[in-house]
């Protein structure tokens, strides 16, 4: 059974840094791109940064480019999401999810971690 | 960016009706090396995440009920739900992965009459 775990939930400064983790199973992860996608509170679904399954590749939305980095230990079969200089409108419920292979949909999503960017 | 627009935003269903929803993107989904169109689905209850329910327009998951039923090409796509049962109440959110950033439609949430 595929399961995504995050962690890393928590209440920030603006301006301050974050980072998340999202420990994948089920599957071999080596073998898949890995997403980051977030929704901010009542609101729809933002893709927000994709990693090829060797780190060879990445990308982002233009939302969080230059402030996030994506990043991923394929021997500790995790994904990171690292967080700088955080705004209030990146307060939002962060997922991860798995790129679908032969096309980035994102087949298995995890639960799901809170951010919240507040003074 | 391709942008994608869902409609309704919202649906008032009773049990067993047939639904349908739109999603249109901005320019075409549809690769013209393999004929695939680049389109997802999701489903995501209240306090969910969200669930794959159809992927290249029309392929649907493995464990998705057959009433759920994607169609459409290029920049018109469907869901169509045959006979919604109380379980489906939900909001639908359409994906477009042809091209970076891969985005998605503003969500139809599916609601009781």
């Amino acid at each position: 059974e595929v399961q995504l775990v995050e962690s890393g939930e928590g209440l920030v400064q603006p301006g301050s840094s974050m980072k998340l983790s999202c420990v994948a199973s089920g599957f071999t992860f080596s073998n898949y791109g890995m997403n980051w996608i977030r929704q901010a509170p009542k609101k729809g679904l933002e893709w927000i940064a994709l990693i090829y399954y060797d780190s060879s590749s990445k990308y982002y939305a233009d939302s969080v480019k230059g402030r996030f980095t994506i990043s991923r230990d394929n021997s500790k079969n995790t994904l990171y999401l690292e967080m700088n200089s955080l705004r209030s409108e990146d307060t939002a419920m962060y997922y991860c999810a798995k790129g679908g292979g032969a096309g980035n949909y994102f087949d298995y999503w995890g639960q799901g971690v809170m951010v919240t960017v507040s003074s | 960016d391709i942008v994608m627009t869902q409609t309704p935003s919202s649906q008032a269903v009773s049990a067993g009706e047939k639904v349908t929803m739109s999603c249109k993107s901005s320019q075409s989904l549809l690769y013209s090396e393999n004929k695939k169109n680049y389109l997802a689905w999701y489903q995501q209850k209240p306090g969910q995440s969200p669930k794959l329910l159809i992927s290249w327009a029309s392929t649907r998951e493995s464990g998705v009920p057959d009433r759920f039923i994607g169609s459409g090409s290029g920049t018109d796509f469907t869901l169509t739900i045959s006979s919604v049962q109380a379980e489906d109440l939900a909001v639908y959110y359409c994906e477009q992965y042809y091209d970076t950033p891969w985005t998605f439609g503003g969500g139809t949430k599916l609601e009781l009459k």
